[in-house]
């Protein structure tokens, strides 16, 4: 069975600061990594994955991951937190030949100005 | 407008009534899923569908129903609704073969059950 683990159920980080939101997950065989934003009332949008390749991915709004095997992990981060990046992130885990997107519980993310 | 579309978005209803949430999606992707959203949960899959006519079960099943006589439709029923399943649903689609593509979401719907 696969898993996603956030460990971090609310972070707080001051406007300016660079923000880490941590997962780690566990999946049979090579996985597929991604990061959902969630704003409120709104559906989830889609940050960054994983495939394979380098293990640092880029993505929406000025978000990058970093894929780490050997610590199943798979961090989000930013170098300058905005305001507007205050949020509720989803980490979620797919391996291949499985199309069932396993999903943590979710980190909100609370930028203070 | 292309895209996903959850229908309502908003719902209450009483205990013991059946209740459909409706999802329909115009990229004809072959995966569909339905998920609940609950604090301390994130999101949990319900039912997917690998195709019309083929559907299997996820994680919380136990209350819910599914169809998927079109490609572009994945109604999700509540036979006899109880206050645990108040809760926020979302649909997504997923292109098949793919899978290495991000899942699509919809707006999602807020059922609260009475």
């Amino acid at each position: 069975a696969q898993s996603v683990a956030q460990p971090e159920d609310q972070v707080n980080v001051a406007e300016g600061n660079p923000l880490t939101v941590k997962c780690t997950y566990s999946v049979s065989g090579n996985p597929y990594l991604f990061w959902y934003v969630q704003y409120p009332n709104r559906g989830l949008q889609f940050l960054l994955k994983y495939i394979t390749g380098d293990n640092l991915v880029k993505g929406s709004y000025g978000f990058e991951a970093e894929f780490n095997k050997s610590q199943t992990s798979f961090h989000l981060k930013k170098p300058s937190a905005l305001v507007s990046d205050s949020a509720l992130y989803f980490c979620a885990v797919r391996s291949g030949g499985n199309e069932k997107l396993t999903f943590g519980t979710g980190t909100r993310l609370t930028i203070i100005p | 407008d292309a895209g996903i579309t959850q229908s309502p978005r908003y719902k209450i209803t009483e205990t013991g009534r059946q209740v459909t949430l409706m999802c329909h999606q115009t990229w004809s992707h072959s995966y569909m899923f339905w998920y609940r959203q609950d604090l301390g949960h994130g999101l949990r899959l319900i039912y997917y569908s690998a195709a019309a006519d083929i559907t299997d079960k996820g994680e919380v099943p136990d209350g819910y129903v599914v169809s998927r006589s079109k490609t572009e439709n994945f109604p999700l029923t509540l036979e006899s609704a109880t206050r645990s399943q108040t809760s926020v649903y979302f649909c997504a689609s997923i292109i098949e073969g793919q899978g290495e593509t991000e899942a699509f979401f919809g707006q999602g719907t807020r059922l609260t059950v009475v």
